[in-house]
């Protein structure tokens, strides 16, 4: 399996941009998760979908994020207007909902730099 | 709440040397908690998962226990390696379904 694909990699963009971030789960996980990562607040929990279904976007930061993820093999998070605290590593990752209602291990993939000017 | 917080912040040891970092936790009412390992600009792998129903749980070198009674879980490192350098994290789940909250990291250097 080619585990968690993002893309892309690394992003450079001007305060004001629209910016597209793209992940590509591990087949057969029914549950997604974008974060981001910064030094100042370390690792947090933006959004995650069960079965492609937003189940908690409490931590996305405010209304110019928004997420979709229109079938079990794709998502994206958009940013619109980009702003400078922006910048930061955002990551996606995979999982299967256990059935005896707990998560089974979390699979990141290699995260997107995103450096907005 | 779920708040997760780890010690040290960092630890430089000898190669060969046995270590031990430490996750603690708020919400006890935990179904399993994670340990992933994350390498400079790169994302994080997992390194074990424990059921609660497990106080134990070993991978090669690496030993991790749960006391879900205390809020506390330790990784435990035997015979340290420079390729063991990197940043741990420990992640919990919040509110009963599968969203996790991680700890900020112990950044381990082993040195020659």
């Amino acid at each position: 399996d080619a585990g968690v694909i993002q893309s892309p990699r690394h992003e450079v963009t001007e305060m004001g941009q629209e910016v597209t971030l793209r992940c590509k789960p591990i087949s057969g996980h029914n549950s997604l998760f974008w974060y981001r990562q910064t030094m100042m607040r370390g690792l947090e929990l933006l959004i995650y979908f069960n079965n492609n279904v937003p189940i908690d976007d409490s931590g996305m930061p405010e209304d110019r994020f928004s997420a979709k993820m229109p079938n079990a093999s794709f998502s994206t998070l958009k940013i619109q207007p980009s702003e400078p605290r922006d910048s930061a590593v955002y990551f996606c990752a995979s999982s299967s909902y256990g059935t005896s209602g707990g998560t089974d291990t979390q699979y990141f993939g290699p995260g997107t730099r995103l450096t907005v000017l | 709440k779920q708040e997760v917080t780890q010690i040290p912040a960092a630890l430089s040891v000898p190669e060969g040397e046995n270590l031990v970092l430490n996750c603690s936790f708020t919400d006890s009412a935990i179904y399993n908690l994670q340990w992933f390992r994350q390498d400079p600009g790169k994302g994080l792998t997992s390194l074990l998962l424990i059921q609660s129903s497990q106080r134990e749980q070993t991978s090669g070198r690496l030993n991790a226990s749960l006391d879900k009674s205390s809020g506390r879980s330790t990784l435990y490192i035997a015979a340290s390696q420079p390729g063991d350098s990197a940043t741990y994290l420990c992640a919990a789940p919040t509110g009963g379904g599968n969203k996790l909250t991680f700890g900020t990291g112990t950044q381990l250097k082993v040195e020659l």
